[in-house]
């Protein structure tokens, strides 16, 4: 069962460089979501999914974009990379739901933005 | 301010301790709460689903809602060792919010032997 994969599991960039963070479920799951984690401020929405070609903005989208072109596949892409972005990013995918499904959560690509 | 508000610890008991983990949350339009819990490099999983006022229980971890005060908590009974981890609470307003959840800080809990 490998349920929701990132790839890189790490990753090293420099100033201004770009990057694009790959998330991929094996559930068939309607929704994806992109979370960031850093200290002291829990996990916060960057952008979500709720189908096949359908994104929005979460509570801090700014200098991310993402892409659902395949219903198992949701990418996050930084065009221009900043330091403010260094962070562990979770993607998570749900069932179609009002809020009563649990959301599956991959184990999140480490990044660092020198 | 935070719509949900967590202290982040650390916290740290020994074997076999009753744990109590809080939260406070200030959108009145959350219905539905969870804690996830979080081991160390990994991602979230989900811990407890509570819907709206009350209590669930399942083994050792209760989960309590008091949507009145706007108020979380998790207890658990003769915590282990491997309960150390970062607990995360989190909640959705249900409806058209298409499972967004908003989390709380998380709370990093050491159970020592």
């Amino acid at each position: 069962n490998a349920g929701v994969t990132q790839t890189p599991k790490f990753r090293v960039l420099k100033t201004g460089q770009s990057m694009t963070l790959l998330c991929a479920q094996d559930m068939n799951h309607e929704y994806m979501y992109w979370y960031r984690q850093d200290p002291g401020m829990g996990l916060r929405l960057i952008h979500y999914s709720v189908g096949e070609g359908t994104t929005a903005k979460g509570e801090v989208p700014d200098g991310y974009n993402v892409s659902r072109l395949k219903k198992q596949n949701f990418l996050l892409g930084l065009e221009s990379a900043a330091p403010s972005q260094t962070s562990v990013y979770f993607c998570a995918s749900s069932r179609p739901t009002d809020s009563n499904q649990p959301q599956h959560f991959g184990d999140g690509t480490r990044l660092s933005i020198l | 301010q935070k719509e949900v508000e967590q202290d982040p610890g650390p916290l740290s008991v020994p074997e076999g301790a009753i744990v109590s983990l809080n939260c406070t949350y200030s959108n009145s339009a959350f219905q539905y709460f969870m804690w996830y819990r979080q081991y160390s490099r990994k991602g979230p999983e989900l811990l407890m689903y509570t819907y709206s006022s009350g209590n669930k229980e399942d083994g050792r971890f209760t989960a309590q809602v008091d949507k009145s005060s706007k108020y979380i908590s998790l207890f658990i009974r003769d915590s282990q060792p491997s309960d150390s981890a970062t607990y995360l609470c989190a909640s959705n307003a249900g409806g058209t919010s298409y499972g967004k959840l908003t989390f709380g800080q998380g709370t990093i809990l050491t159970v020592h032997p």
